[in-house]
């Protein structure tokens, strides 16, 4: 089946730095999801992304499908932005399938 | 707030007993996903139901079950409870049929503890 590769794994920043984290999967997909999982363990969805840039706020994502990679930028970072950041493709089987997720820490 | 509720948030059982996660999807959502988040398994899709219909299924254990409701809740039955079955479960809705059509939307999550 499909695999999802996020790297870094985990990643700690200070407060105001940027970081990019990325994506890799193995085959087409449909369709590709960013999530923000809070220390509750909340899921959030960041960004509904299949191709191209979108932007909000303080994050930003670009994917390029043919590449098979996606990238997530956060910029300026907060202590809020801490959590696990995942990826998750949809297969052709229509199942959404998850990367580990990097495990971001800000410090203030 | 993403519109999908779960009850409860918190579950504390024994091994061997049963136990149902309830999900209510978004307004307008026709599909409901399961998925279980464990510390070595990371996030798995579990079974996907649309408009009352199983749709596709995952890393779905034989001792688990799900259905969806005709006002489109949707419930999973977990049975004789192992140790191993403590995790986060969390339910997704989406709009469309297919998964890959449309973004899928996250509850809260139920945490089961198995003691």
């Amino acid at each position: 089946g499909i695999q999802v590769e996020q790297s870094p794994p985990d990643l700690i920043l200070q407060e105001g730095a940027n970081s990019t984290l990325r994506c890799n999967f193995s085959d087409s997909v449909n369709n590709l999801q960013w999530f923000h999982q809070n220390p509750w363990g909340q899921l959030i969805n960041l960004f509904y992304i299949p191709s191209g840039t979108k932007q909000n706020g303080r994050l930003s994502a670009t994917t390029v499908a043919t590449e098979r990679y996606s990238l997530l930028y956060i910029s300026s970072s907060q202590t809020t932005d801490s959590g696990v950041y995942f990826c998750a493709v949809w297969n052709q089987g229509g199942k959404l399938i998850f990367g580990q997720g990097t495990e971001l820490s800000v410090k203030p | 707030d993403s519109g999908v509720t779960q009850t409860p948030k918190h579950l504390i059982t024994a091994t061997g007993q049963r136990v149902t996660l309830r999900c209510s999807p978004r307004s307008g959502d026709l599909s409901v996903y399961w998925y279980q988040q464990s510390l070595d398994q990371g996030l798995q899709f579990l079974i996907q139901y649309y408009n009352g219909e199983e749709r596709a299924k995952g890393n779905i254990l034989e001792r688990f079950s799900a259905q969806q409701f005709p006002d489109l809740h949707s419930e999973l039955n977990l049975s004789s409870l192992e140790l191993g079955d403590s995790a986060l479960y969390f339910c997704a809705s989406s709009v469309a049929r297919l998964a890959g059509i449309n973004e899928q939307f996250f509850g809260p999550g139920t945490r089961l503890t198995v003691l």
